[in-house]
C-alpha cells in the first residue's frame, strides 16, 4: 500500500525537551510538508521540501527543524524554543509541480504532541 | 464563512439532505482550490479538487462550485450521511506550485 506513516501517534514531551516526530512516505513524491494544527484551527504550514536536501520556511517556522535526507523522509524537530508546541502535527507529500502541473496533498494520520 | 478564535463554522443537517458548505477565499492569483474532509483525531482526506478554468466539477455525491467573480467556493454534498460527518476546509494555492493556504474549516454534524 502507498502513503504517509508518522510516528509516534502520541506523543508527551517535558518542558525543555526536544523532540522529533517522524514522516515517511513510499508515493515517491518530490514534495513534503509539515503543518500544525490547533483545536479549531485550519492548518499553518511549518516548513516544506521542494526536493531532497532542500527545504523552505512556511508561515511558522520559528522554534522547528527539519532535515530532507532522503526522498521518503521528512523528519520535524520540535526545539525548546518553541513557546507553545502542544498540538496536532500534519505531515503532507505532494508530486512536484512543473509547467503547470497541479496535484494534491496526500497526509498523514498525525501526531498529537503533548508538552507536561 | 471563515471562524474566529476557536469556533468553527457548523452545519447541521438531517440525513438525506443536501449540504452546501462554503468558502471565501482570498487570492485573486490562486488557481488551484481543494476540498478535503478531516474527522476527528485524523489527517485531512482528498475530496475534490478544480481548476480557475472550470466553474464546476462533479464526483461521487460531491460538487464543488467556482465563482471567481467573488472569490467564492462551494462543495455541495447530496444526500449526506452520517459518516459525513467531519470537518471541511478549502485549501487554494495562492499562485504557487508547491504550497496550499487552508481555511479554518466548517463542522458538518448530519443527524440520523
Amino acid at each position: 500500500d502507498g502513503g504517509i506513516t508518522q510516528s509516534p501517534k502520541y506523543l508527551f514531551r517535558k518542558e525543555g525537551q526536544n523532540v522529533t516526530l517522524s514522516c515517511e512516505q513510499n508515493l515517491n513524491h518530490d514534495a513534503m510538508y509539515w503543518y500544525r494544527q490547533d483545536p479549531g484551527q485550519g492548518l499553518r504550514l511549518i516548513y516544506y521540501s521542494q526536493i531532497v536536501n532542500d527545504f523552505q520556511k512556511g508561515d511558522i517556522a520559528e522554534g522547528y527543524s527539519v532535515s530532507r535526507e532522503k526522498k521518503e523522509s521528512f523528519p520535524l524537530t520540535v526545539t525548546s524554543a518553541q513557546k507553545n508546541p502542544t498540538a496536532f502535527y500534519l505531515c503532507a507529500s505532494s508530486r512536484r509541480s512543473g509547467g503547470g502541473g497541479k496535484g494534491e496533498q496526500f497526509f498523514g494520520p498525525g501526531t498529537r504532541l503533548t508538552v507536561l | 464563512g471563515e471562524s474566529v478564535g476557536l469556533h468553527l463554522p457548523t452545519l447541521s443537517v438531517q440525513e438525506g439532505d443536501n449540504s452546501i458548505i462554503n468558502c471565501a477565499y482570498s487570492n485573486s492569483a490562486s488557481d488551484y482550490f481543494i476540498w478535503y474532509k478531516q474527522e476527528s483525531g485524523k489527517g485531512p482526506q482528498f475530496i475534490i479538487d478544480i481548476r480557475s478554468n472550470m466553474d464546476k466539477r462533479q464526483g461521487q455525491r460531491v460538487t464543488v462550485l467556482l465563482n471567481k467573480t467573488v472569490k467564492h467556493l462551494s462543495l455541495q454534498i447530496a444526500a449526506t450521511q452520517p459518516g459525513d460527518s467531519a470537518v471541511y476546509f478549502c485549501a487554494e494555492d495562492g499562485g504557487s506550485n508547491y504550497k496550499l493556504t487552508f481555511g479554518k474549516g466548517t463542522l458538518l454534524t448530519v443527524n440520523p
